[in-house]
């Protein structure tokens, strides 16, 4: 059950895109297509932001979108804005009937 | 409007036992599977267990399996965590969430979380 592999932090200007990756194994990630993405503000619990690869839940932006290649996930967050910043998990479920989360990424909106 | 309230963390000294209570009102308790997931101070979210929605399948971390206990019980609408044997990497933010599809085994994503409750472990 290791965590699944996401770069600590990111960072964009207002309006700008971004994309976090999620790298896992043919165990999670590679293996079903239950890639969920959080998002967790300072303090607060998280929020789920996609699940499903790339469904969005109801009242979530469409600046939100989410990806998947083999072992790989991404979350790609286009036109940036400040309430943005926040820390950002993918999570998989395995062949182990487990989830994972990764490490978490650090999105810093300049 | 789904709650989640989680109760019972504080502090507790190492080899102890603690139980947590996750108080679920506003959905329909019984059709869908829970999760506990923590987070230690300043880390990142650790998955810890789950429980089916009949609770008839239960899957744990390996860091706490063989130590904690996911239990639910559908006539008090709550969710528990028995921690035994604690020890000081336990410490974190403890939050319960619901699987987001009804009738579950546990493979769907979690659409609401708690605010979760703090467990330290410290001599």
């Amino acid at each position: 059950q290791s965590a699944l592999t996401q770069p600590a932090s990111v960072s964009g200007s207002p309006g700008q895109s971004i994309t976090i990756s999620c790298t896992g194994t043919s165990s999670d990630v590679g293996r079903y297509n239950y890639v969920s993405w959080y998002q967790q503000h300072p303090g607060k619990a998280p929020k789920l932001m996609i699940y499903d690869v790339s469904d969005r839940p109801s009242g979530i932006s469409i600046r939100f979108s989410g990806s998947k290649s083999g072992n790989t996930a991404s979350l790609t967050i286009s036109g940036l804005q400040a309430e943005d910043e926040a820390d950002y998990y993918c999570s998989s479920y395995t062949s182990s009937s487990t989830w994972v989360f990764g490490g978490g990424t650090k999105l810093t909106v300049l | 409007q789904v709650q989640l309230v989680e109760s019972g963390g504080g502090v507790v000294q190492p080899e102890r036992s603690l139980r947590l209570s996750c108080a679920a009102s506003e959905f329909a308790f019984t059709n869908y599977a829970m999760h506990w997931v923590r987070q230690a101070p300043g880390k990142g979210l650790e998955w810890v267990a789950l429980i089916s929605y009949d609770g008839s399948n239960k899957y744990y971390a390996d860091s706490v399996k063989g130590r904690f206990t996911i239990s639910r019980d559908t006539s008090k609408n709550t969710l528990y965590l028995q921690m035994n044997s604690l020890r000081a990497d336990d410490t974190a933010v403890y939050y319960c969430a619901r699987g987001q599809q009804p009738y579950s085994g546990g493979w769907h994503p979690l659409d609401y979380w708690g605010q979760g409750t703090l467990v330290t472990v410290s001599s």
